[in-house]
């Protein structure tokens, strides 16, 4: 099992939708978590931290869920400049290791 | 203030050649991290630097891979011999120090493409 999984998509979604990615995660000792942004050809950067309560910023919003080892990401009110690929990002408790997932592929379409 | 940077942006190599890439992380970023991504593939973890220090290479892929720092700066990662499956991304990305909260700022990559 990977350490990190995502579903790799497309997700083809109209402008204005709502889509939510999910990311697992199988060590329980993850600490920190992150959903880092992709563009085509271009370096990743981080898009926002999950944090235990669960966090937002404008449209984005990151949910973490131990019990479960998972972490979702929902997009509102989808925008066409949010086509990209999104990377779940895993940190193990007290170690420098940053696990990546290998993407989840979104496209936007007017 | 400058970003992560890294030359060359492009290397076209022969098989069997040696190439080196650098990174150059962000000014008093402690911690500095190497990554590989194939063409449609996640990243995958290489090596790490606390300082001038690398606490663990195991994610090199083979002995032909090597890295180095100095000066708590520059970074160079060294392909000996490539061969054409070490064709890639190379990413570099620094942080403050590894901890909860801290964010990885990546470099825009060196595209390495072994003929």
């Amino acid at each position: 099992r990977k350490e990190v999984e995502q579903d790799p998509g497309p997700f083809n979604v109209p402008e204005g939708a709502t889509v939510a990615f999910n990311c697992t995660y199988s060590n329980s000792a993850s600490q920190s978590f992150f959903w880092y942004r992709q563009d085509c050809r271009k370096e990743p950067k981080l898009l926002m931290s999950v944090y235990s309560s669960g966090n937002e910023d404008g449209r984005f919003t990151a949910q973490l869920n131990r019990a479960s080892q998972y972490i979702s990401l929902l997009i509102r009110d989808s925008k066409l400049s949010d086509s990209a690929t999104y990377l779940c990002v895993v940190n193990l408790s007290g170690t420098y290791k940053y696990i990546f997932g290998t993407g989840t592929r979104l496209k936007v379409l007017a | 203030g400058a970003g992560v940077s890294q030359s060359p942006s492009n290397k076209v190599t022969e098989k069997g050649k040696d190439v080196e890439l650098r990174c150059d992380p962000i000014s008093g970023h402690t911690a500095l991290y190497w990554y590989r991504q194939r063409l449609g593939q996640g990243l995958e973890f290489l090596i790490y630097f606390q300082g001038n220090s690398a606490p663990d290479k195991s994610g090199l892929p083979s002995d032909r891979f090597s890295a180095e720092r100095t000066g708590e700066s520059v970074s160079t990662l060294t392909i000996q011999r490539t061969q054409q499956e070490d064709s890639a991304v190379y990413l570099c990305a620094s942080s403050l120090r590894p901890g909860l909260t801290d964010t990885q700022y990546f470099g825009p990559g060196t595209r390495l493409t072994v003929l």
